[in-house]
């Protein structure tokens, strides 16, 4: 079993939904939690860290949930350009994992 | 802002051979990280550096050696490739350990 696990998708959804990503770890020392982006063919770029009471940028919401071991990334008000994959990540020390990623299609 | 710098963008190689992949980062970061990233199995950790003189495994070490030259390079060496090693190559720092990544451009490898 993984140790951070996502829903590979994907997620074909039409602009202006909302749309939620799920995403699971198995290690309960984990310290730290992110949400990255990445682009085709392109490296993953940091969309937000991931705080314990929640947090919020924009459209974006992350929540952590460390008695069930899992983070989620809520999107609201899609747009073409939020097409990507999302990637999470949890940290332990010096030793980032990530999920494989869930692939997100917004389509007019 | 250069930030992490990757090189080279794009490499083949015929199995047995060996390369270096060079990674230097300008931000002053004390941790340094080398994935590989295969379709399906997302971004996987091959080594990392804490701190400059040390350098740990990560998940899939095997047919890898690193070197954290100094604060500011690591590099990964493929002593005799296989084309199971055939990825996309990331390079990424951190100020410390918990903090996020920033992620090199990648190197594209194909093993024939």
């Amino acid at each position: 079993r993984k140790e951070v696990e996502q829903d590979p998708g994907p997620f074909n959804v039409p602009e202006g939904a909302t749309v939620a990503f799920n995403c699971t770890y198995s290690n309960s020392a984990s310290q730290s939690f992110f949400w990255y982006r990445q682009d085709c063919r392109k490296e993953p770029k940091l969309l937000m860290s991931v705080y314990s009471s929640g947090n919020e940028d924009g459209r974006f919401t992350a929540q952590l949930n460390r008695a069930s071991q899992y983070i989620s990334l809520l999107i609201r008000d899609s747009k073409l350009s939020d097409s990507a994959t999302y990637l999470c990540a949890v940290n332990r020390g010096n030793d980032m994992r990530f999920g494989a990623g869930t692939r997100l299609t917004v389509k007019p | 802002n250069a930030g992490v710098t990757q090189t080279p963008k794009f490499q083949v190689l015929k199995t047995g051979q060996s390369m270096t992949l060079q990674c230097a980062q300008d931000m002053n970061h004390n941790s340094m990280y080398w994935y590989r990233q295969d379709p399906g199995m997302g971004l996987r950790l091959i080594y990392y550096s804490a701190s400059e003189g040390t350098t740990d495994k990560g998940e899939v070490p095997n047919g890898y050696n690193v070197s954290r030259l100094n604060k500011r390079e690591f590099s990964l060496r493929l002593e005799s490739a296989a084309p199971s090693q055939t990825s996309v190559y990331f390079c990424a720092s951190n100020g410390q350990g918990i903090s996020p990544l920033h992620f090199g451009n990648g190197t594209r490898l194909t093993v024939t």
